[in-house]
């Protein structure tokens, strides 16, 4: 089944600053790539998805970046904000070897942003 | 107007016990999951209903029993609880699969 490895787990920055979180993913049949924001005590907002027939997507200050020979995505946020900081995670799906589409996640990014 | 709505949003119980908790969209969608998110905050999919039948059971314990009366409502029963399963729950719907899953505030069930 797929995997996704994220990282880092923890990333501190400060007020302005850009925050770079990286994923790879195992499932080279894998075609759909989210990125979902947690707030403390909320569920899992989805803030910018991706698909592989695309190697960049922006939303002002958010953007995300698919390389689909390496396997792996990425998540800017540009000119971060303390309202920024919370739990971040990215996700890969497709329906390899015909399966369901089905959502692996990876372990989470807890950005910190410091005013 | 909340897209996807949980209740209970807190649930303790003893082990032992059998609890449900309830999950309603309506954004229209024909396909709704159970996650379960555990105190690291790892998500991993329990079950995936399209269009009121079962899609996806990732090797959950038949403790577990999703039941989905219509599109817009994916219930989950627990039978038996045990310590393990404290954890939050979250459900989440979509239209069709492989598509933006959108997620309910969650349910903090703790047994003790």
């Amino acid at each position: 089944g797929e995997n996704v490895e994220q990282h880092p787990s923890t990333l501190s920055v400060q007020e302005g600053d850009s925050a770079v979180i990286k994923c790879t993913y195992s499932d080279s049949a894998s075609n759909y790539f989210p990125w979902y924001k947690q707030e403390l005590g909320k569920g899992p907002q989805l803030i910018i998805d991706i698909r592989s027939n695309v190697g960049e997507k922006k939303d002002q200050r958010i953007a995300v970046t698919l390389n689909k020979t390496a396997k792996h995505f990425s998540l800017h946020i540009t000119e971060t904000q303390p309202e920024d900081s919370a739990v971040y995670f990215c996700a890969a799906s497709g329906n390899s070897g015909g399966s369901n589409y089905k959502l692996t996640f990876g372990k989470g990014t807890l950005l910190t942003v410091n005013p | 107007d909340t897209a996807v709505s949980q209740t209970p949003k807190y649930l303790v119980t003893q082990m032992g016990n059998d609890k449900s908790i309830k999950c309603e969209q309506n954004l229209g969608h024909d396909t709704m999951y159970w996650y379960k998110q555990d105190s690291k905050k790892f998500l991993k999919i329990m079950f995936s209903y399209n269009n009121k039948e079962l899609i996806i059971n990732e090797t959950v314990p038949n403790r577990f029993s999703p039941k989905s009366p219509d599109k817009a409502h994916l219930n989950l029963h627990i039978n038996s609880l045990e310590l393990g399963d404290s954890a939050v729950y979250f459900c989440a719907s979509s239209h069709g699969q492989g598509t933006e899953q959108y997620f309910g505030p969650g349910t903090r069930l703790t047994v003790t």
